[in-house]
């Protein structure tokens, strides 16, 4: 099916570990987003590739970087976990310009103890 | 800076009753504004979208939003609820010609049965 695919579904890591959370995308969408969702805070956007070859800072950027791979594939690298990282994690895709929504994918949920 | 205000944190109706989920943004140009529903569990789709035209937008599941541009609404609407639509709800703007899209922090939905 279409869609965007996001691995791992889960993940523990211990304080100070690092991991990539990854992203794909099979609908030609040139811009994709990674967002934080936490209780009582909506979703934050961390970083965005607004088109393959560029990337961007979102609200809340510290802690993490960002790859786009390709068209397709978008990651999102944690270099050093810390608990307060412990979030679902939700990647998007969307057409080039502004007001065809997002598709998401179905999150990662990250425990940092 | 933009940013969108959800005001009902938690809503608990009791089946067949009408829902009114209430979204102001704070933005002072052209907006596209979305919701967006998660149910329990599984990520966000879109509900639906408006970007221009009628301000009375229909969307999927007899889901309906009235843009009304002087109160900086976006208010969704539901006539009857079911159990089905617990869920939770987000209400997202976005300024044309940007790729990031701001999301309010949600409305959380539980339909008695």
């Amino acid at each position: 099916n279409a869609g965007v695919t996001q691995t791992p579904k889960f993940q523990v890591l211990k304080t100070g570990q690092s991991m990539t959370l990854q992203c794909a995308q099979d609908m030609n969408h040139n811009s994709m987003y990674w967002y934080r969702q936490d209780p009582g805070m909506g979703l934050r956007l961390i970083y965005y590739s607004a088109s393959e070859g560029t990337t961007d800072k979102g609200e809340v950027p510290n802690g993490y970087n960002v790859s786009r791979l390709n068209k397709r594939e978008f990651s999102l690298r944690l270099e050093s976990a810390a608990p307060s990282q412990t979030s679902v994690y939700f990647c998007a895709s969307s057409e080039a310009g502004d007001f065809y929504g997002y598709t998401f994918g179905s999150g990662t949920r990250l425990t940092v103890v | 800076a933009q940013s969108v205000s959800q005001h009902n944190h938690h809503v608990i109706l009791s089946e067949a009753a009408s829902l009114e989920l209430g979204c102001n943004y704070s933005y002072g140009g052209t907006v596209n504004l979305f919701w967006y529903v998660q149910y329990p569990g599984q990520h966000l789709q879109l509900l639906l979208k408006y970007f221009s035209g009628d301000p009375l937008v229909k969307g999927i599941k007899g889901f309906e939003a009235e843009f009304i541009k002087s109160k900086f609404s976006f208010n969704l609407r539901k006539p009857s609820v079911q159990w089905s639509d617990t869920a939770e709800y987000f209400c997202a703007v976005n300024a044309p010609g940007t790729y990031k899209y701001i999301f309010g922090t949600g409305t959380r939905l539980k339909v008695l049965a």
